[in-house]
This record gives structure tokens, C-alpha cells and sequence, in this order.
């Protein structure tokens, strides 16, 4: 089975500074990892995905993060943080095969400070 | 990428009625589509696995009675919440993915009992 951590329930940051979302995942076969933002009471948005290939992922609104196998870790940054990144960011892994059955961390809320 | 549709983006009902929630891949067919809940300020967890002309597989603790899945065609899946009470309102999203590629998500439903 899979499962993904993330330690962090809330990051404060201030704005201008640069912010790192960690994720660790557990898994005994080949992954797809995601990083996916939510907005209050809005729906999921896709920051950005790791399939295969290259392991530095390049994503939306500035955000970029590492794939490191032999850690297996996940880690989200961005080098100069908005207001408006204030939200909650969800880490997600599924298998590379099959239909994509997707298993979420508990989410960190990043709180920009002005 | 592919496009899953959700509907409805909100939905109000008073507490002894049912709801129906509908997913639909548009560009492609998903003979496998997941539901996922979201109660407030909490990770998004796998409900039930949604299987084109077969039974649904429901996660531990989700009780099938409540919350039925027909997956009549291999476009659309749909989540009736029977008899919703209060504690039932929260975000419902649904996913399915083309074969060989990662998950796609509706843009979600936001269900509140009242």
C-alpha cells in the first residue's frame, strides 16, 4: 500500500520569502506524485505532477519540486512567496499503472504573513 | 489533459433527502472512476471505487446503503447520497484517468444539509 507524509499542518511565511512544503511517500512499487493547492472552499487545482523523466518538476505559479527516489520525498518550493499562495497544499501519490487510485497527505496550509 | 466534469459545483438539501452527484469523463472512457470526501479542514479520503457494470467497492467505513454508486455507461458514474443528514455535508470530487496516464478530478461538489 501507499502512503504519503506530511509533517507539517501549518507553514507561516512572509511574503517575498521563500518557502519549502515537505513530503516524504511510502511505496513498494513505481509512483506518480502530485502536489495539488486548494483555495478556501474552492475545488483541487493541479500545481504540478512527477511521471517520469526528469526529477526537478516545474510547476504553476512558480512552484517546483524534487523527486528523490533514494529519500523518497516529494518537496515543495517556491523562491518568493504572494499573498495569494495562502492556501492549503496537498501532497498525492498514486501507482504508475492500472486506473489511478490517488492517496493525499493531510495537507499543509501555508499562511503568507504581509 | 483529459476532462473529468463534475456536477453539481453546490448543492443545499434539507436533512432526510437525497442527492445525486454526477462525474463524467468527457474526452475519453473510464471503465474506473474514484469518489473521494473532504470534511472540513481534513484531507480528501477514498470513499469508493466506481467500476462500469459491476458493484461498487466501498473503503472501509463507508456504507454502501448510504451512499450509492451506479456506473451505467463508461462516462458516468453517480454518487446518490440517500437520506443525507447533517454530518453528511462535505466536499465530494470525483477522478478518472484515461488508461495508462495519471488521475483527473472534477471540479468537485460542496454539499451542505441543512
Amino acid at each position: 500500500a501507499q502512503s504519503v507524509t506530511q509533517l507539517d499542518s501549518q507553514v507561516p511565511v512572509f511574503e517575498e520569502a521563500p518557502v519549502e512544503l515537505r513530503c516524504n511517500y511510502s511505496s513498494s512499487v513505481s509512483v506518480y506524485l502530485f502536489w495539488y493547492v486548494q483555495y478556501p472552499n474552492q475545488g483541487l487545482q493541479l500545481l504540478l505532477k512527477y511521471l517520469s523523466g526528469s526529477t526537478l518538476v516545474k510547476g504553476i505559479n512558480g512552484f517546483e519540486a524534487e523527486f528523490n527516489k533514494s529519500q523518497t520525498s516529494f518537496h515543495l518550493r517556491k523562491p518568493s512567496v504572494h499573498i495569494s499562495d495562502t492556501a492549503e497544499y496537498f501532497c498525492a501519490v498514486s501507482y504508475s499503472g492500472g486506473y489511478q487510485k490517488v492517496t493525499f497527505g493531510t495537507g499543509t496550509k501555508l499562511q503568507v504573513i504581509p | 489533459g483529459a476532462v473529468v466534469s463534475q456536477h453539481p459545483s453546490r448543492v443545499i438539501c434539507k436533512s432526510g433527502t437525497s442527492v445525486k452527484i454526477e462525474c463524467r469523463s468527457l474526452d475519453f472512457q473510464a471503465t474506473t472512476m474514484f469518489w473521494y470526501r473532504q470534511f472540513p479542514k481534513q484531507s480528501l479520503m477514498l470513499m469508493a471505487t466506481s467500476n462500469e457494470g459491476s458493484k461498487a467497492t466501498y473503503e472501509q467505513g463507508v456504507e454502501k446503503d448510504k451512499f450509492l454508486i451506479n456506473h451505467a455507461s463508461l462516462t458516468l458514474s453517480t454518487l446518490t447520497v440517500t437520506s443525507a443528514h447533517p454530518e453528511d455535508s462535505s466536499f465530494y470530487i470525483c477522478s478518472a484517468s484515461p488508461q495508462g496516464t495519471e488521475a483527473f478530478f472534477g471540479q468537485g461538489t460542496r454539499l451542505t444539509v441543512v
